[in-house]
């Protein structure tokens, strides 16, 4: 079945440095992938997402390259702030008659100022 | 406009206990999800509607578990007997569906239930 696997956590840096949140995955035919955060008490909300191979998404400075070479969407950010602390998942949604995505275990960033 | 909501926020029961949760998808959206997310994990699903009828309901653990949405908007979560390890958040989402897995879900904040 699908699956995703994603960086442990926690991750911690200092404000400014640049990050980097691997993703892989594994599914048949042609999935969607998505990154979504989850902000301290708050609910799940998508930070972007790319639906088919070498696509980029990109949202407040983060972006994510759909490699299906390597099954990868890595998510990046040149220079992250103190606000970016918070949980991020990876997620695949399958192209198949399922429509439910499956998600990583998140990865916790905080970052210090 | 008004995102997913879902009620209550916070529910404590005793096991052995009935509990309904209730979620409230975004106008005109006809696909409403439910997933699970425990402790340190991500979500699981557990059941997709479109419309009035469960599409696919492959993540429901047991048969305890069951959801309904008789008018194709509101939805209710329920779970009979509930054990101690039902406790976790109860996310509801929702998406206006094009092709499969491609459209976005919008998630409301949860329900976090803890049996007892």
């Amino acid at each position: 079945g699908d699956s995703v696997t994603q960086m442990e956590g926690p991750v911690t840096l200092s404000e400014e440095a640049f990050l980097t949140i691997n993703c892989t995955y594994t599914a048949t035919g042609y999935p969607s992938l998505f990154w979504y955060v989850q902000y301290p008490g708050e609910g799940l909300q998508l930070l972007l997402k790319a639906t088919k191979a070498d696509d980029k998404g990109s949202n407040k400075g983060f972006e994510a390259t759909y490699r299906k070479e390597t099954t990868s969407f890595h998510l990046e950010k040149g220079s992250v702030q103190v606000s970016d602390s918070a949980v991020y998942f990876c997620a695949l949604g399958d192209s198949g008659s399922a429509r439910q995505l499956t998600f990583g275990s998140g990865t916790q960033l905080t970052v210090l100022p | 406009g008004a995102g997913v909501s879902q009620t209550p926020s916070n529910k404590v029961t005793e096991k052995g206990k009935y509990v309904e949760l209730r979620c409230d998808p975004i106008s005109g959206h006809t696909a409403l999800y439910w997933y699970r997310q425990s402790l340190g994990q991500g979500p699981e699903f557990l059941i997709y509607f479109q419309g009035t009828g469960a599409a696919d309901d492959s993540g429901l653990p047991n048969d305890r578990f069951f959801a309904v949405r008789p008018e194709g908007s509101v939805s209710t979560l329920k779970i009979q007997r509930t054990e101690r390890g039902d406790s976790a958040v109860y996310l509801c989402a929702s998406s206006y569906p094009g092709l499969a897995g491609k459209d976005t879900q919008y998630f409301g904040p949860g329900t976090r239930l803890t049996v007892l």
